[in-house]
């Protein structure tokens, strides 16, 4: 089975200080994405990354930037932690292409919950 | 913008009942996934619908998608406790999720 780790679940840090929150996967995908879970909102996208060194904005980058140096790993930066970026974000990755049940599917990690003070 | 759209978003029904969950999204999509996430997990992929008029069946969900519609149902067939959920849409290779809904079966 495919896994996705987030390095951590649980996180508490302050008002301005820099955040990076870790994502590993082990099956050699070349797409992985970042989201933000809030209720009611769902899940919104904030980066895509469709290969090493490649990222694409989704529907909410302003405060986030990404960083994917190796194909397993993508990263996400809080510069600057607001409190309005308290939320469990999810990292997820899939093989890119068309067709096949299992192909193109995306696998979650556990999701990382950040409390900004 | 693109929207992914669900209805109901919250949804009490008793256990044996049917009913249907929808989707629409406004924008041209090849392809719509249906996603299960159980409270305090992670979302694990149910459906995958790849092309006008797909139906795919497990259990008692079925998942079809009108794609000139832009419309896909999960219709949940003599409901169980277990299949209580929030369940999610998302659409085209960026997979863009819909607010989700969150079913509760009562036994």
């Amino acid at each position: 089975d495919v896994k996705v780790t987030q390095s951590s679940r649980y996180l508490v840090k302050r008002t301005g200080e820099k955040v990076f929150l870790e994502c590993v996967q082990d099956m050699d995908h070349e797409n992985m994405f970042w989201y933000r879970q809030d209720p009611g909102l769902g899940l919104r996208l904030i980066y895509f990354s469709y290969d090493v060194k490649m990222k694409e904005k989704g529907d909410i980058p302003e405060g986030y930037s990404v960083s994917r140096e190796k194909k397993e790993r993508f990263s996400l930066i809080l510069e600057s932690a607001s409190t309005n970026q308290t939320s469990m974000y999810l990292c997820a990755s899939r093989l890119p292409g068309q067709g096949g049940s299992g192909a193109n599917v995306l696998t979650f990690g556990a999701g990382s919950r950040l409390t900004v003070l | 913008e693109l929207k992914v759209e669900q209805n109901p978003l919250f949804l009490s029904m008793q256990e044996g009942k049917n009913y249907t969950i929808y989707c629409n999204y406004s924008t041209t999509s090849d392809r719509l996934y249906w996603y299960r996430q159980d409270p305090g997990k992670s979302l694990e992929s149910l459906f995958v619908l790849l092309s006008n008029g797909a139906v795919k069946q497990e259990g008692r969900l079925m998942a079809s998608l009108d794609t000139k519609a832009r419309l896909s149902t999960l219709h949940i067939t003599a409901a169980v406790h277990d299949l209580s959920a929030t369940y999610f849409c998302a659409v085209t290779y960026k997979f863009y999720f819909g607010s989700g809904t969150k079913l509760n079966v009562k036994p």
